[in-house]
Parts: C-alpha cells; sequence; structure tokens
C-alpha cells in the first residue's frame, strides 16, 4: 500500500516564475492538506482540501493556490516565486471517514527560488 | 488563538539516557495534542497522539500525557537509542468533529544521542 506521494522531490526556480508540486494522498484517504517547512522551522498550513473545494486556509497570500482532482490527488501552485518561498513542501493527507485524528505526510518536495 | 512552544533544542544525550522534551500549547476550545518526528531527509511521521485531557499516547517506548490544567504534552522516553536521532515536533489540531482540522506545529527540537 503506497503512502503519500510527492512530486518532484527536488526543484530549483527563479524569482518571479511559477511552480506546480503534485501530491497524491495515501490510498483510501479523501482529504489533502499542505504545508509550507522553512529551514529549522515547524510546518506551517497553507489550506486544505477535500470533496475538491479548498476548506481551509492558512496564513499565506493568494499567490499560493490549490486544486484537488476527482481521484484526490492534488496540486499546489506558487506564482511570482520570492526567495522567501524556498522551502521543504509537505502534502498530508487523512480520511474524513476513517481515523479523523492521523495525518500522513509525504516525504516533501524541495523548493530552491534563486 | 492556537500555538505550541516546545523546548529549545538541540538535545543531545548519551544513549539509554532518559529524554524529556517540554511542550506547551494555548488553545481554543479542545484541542487534540501530537507528537510528530521527522528524521533527515524524510517527511514527518506520527509518533504518537492523546485526544483528550488526561490521556496518554505512547509508542516505541515514548509517551506524553495531555494535562489541560499546566497545557502541556511533554515527551519522555526512559532509555534512549541512537536511532532515535531526529527532530520532534509538538503540534495540535483543533477538533471539528469528523474532520481533522489543521495542525499548528510547534518549532522542532533536535535529538542527537551519541553511542
Amino acid at each position: 500500500d503506497a503512502g503519500v506521494t510527492q512530486s518532484p522531490t527536488h526543484l530549483i526556480k527563479t524569482r518571479g516564475q511559477q511552480v506546480t508540486l503534485r501530491c497524491s494522498p495515501k490510498s483510501g484517504h479523501d482529504t489533502v492538506s499542505w504545508y509550507q517547512q522553512a529551514l529549522g522551522q515547524g510546518p506551517q498550513f497553507i489550506f486544505q482540501y477535500y470533496e475538491e473545494e479548498e476548506r481551509q486556509r492558512g496564513n499565506f497570500p493568494d499567490r499560493f493556490s490549490g486544486h484537488q482532482f476527482p481521484n484526490y490527488s492534488s496540486e499546489l501552485n506558487v506564482n511570482a516565486l520570492w526567495l522567501g518561498d524556498s522551502a521543504l513542501y509537505l502534502c498530508a493527507s487523512s480520511s474524513r471517514t476513517g481515523n479523523p485524528y492521523e495525518q500522513y505526510f509525504g516525504p516533501g518536495t524541495r523548493l530552491t527560488v534563486t | 488563538g492556537n500555538s505550541v512552544t516546545q523546548m529549545e533544542g538541540p538535545v543531545t544525550l548519551s544513549e539509554e539516557a532518559f529524554l524529556t522534551i517540554n511542550c506547551t500549547y494555548t488553545a481554543t476550545g479542545y484541542p487534540s495534542l501530537f507528537w510528530y518526528v521527522q528524521y533527515p531527509g524524510e517527511g514527518l511521521q506520527l509518533l504518537l497522539k492523546a485526544t483528550k485531557a488526561d490521556d496518554k499516547g505512547s509508542n516505541k517506548g515514548f509517551e506524553a500525557t495531555y494535562r489541560k490544567e499546566t497545557t502541556s504534552f511533554h515527551l519522555e522516553k526512559g532509555s534512549v537509542q541512537v536511532s532515535d536521532s531526529a527532530v520532534y515536533f509538538c503540534a495540535l489540531s483543533e477538533n471539528r468533529g469528523s474532520t481533522l482540522g489543521r495542525l499548528y506545529f510547534g518549532r522542532g527540537t533536535q535529538l542527537t544521542v551519541w553511542p
């Protein structure tokens, strides 16, 4: 049973560019959350999707947007990249019909903005 | 609002030493509490959880008790191993019925265990 998978593993972009990160949830999970983890910090919540809609959002600007597909996979898009967007982006999945207290995290995508 | 404060690191211990990593929280309502562990180059793994006051979460020799009166959820292990070296994150989540709310994380505590 595959866990949460994310792609790509690493990415290097230039300031002002746009990036798309992808996440496939654990089998049987229908909810996907995205977090940003800056170096030496704890993860910060970006947003959460289920039923293909954004349900909760953290304190991130509109440059950060997302999408959830009918198969529950998700994308995180970041426009007009800043140097400060360099971080590890983590995807987490959970099930609204299973154990609601467990979120499974993927290995993350390391984004470097130069 | 919701926030988590955890003990500053790094923490360096010898193998078989006793471990305590302090965690306190501020929350509206009655949150669930978690400890996550992050090994080098990997994502986060759930280590243990407690969903209501006085619950004790435990896993792999680690324990933490949900103390509502002191708003704390300290992580302990009686005898650490070299393989426990990692970064440990305390986190809370609002209970939102059947849906797990967003997680609020502390800054993490780096643990290094020497043989």
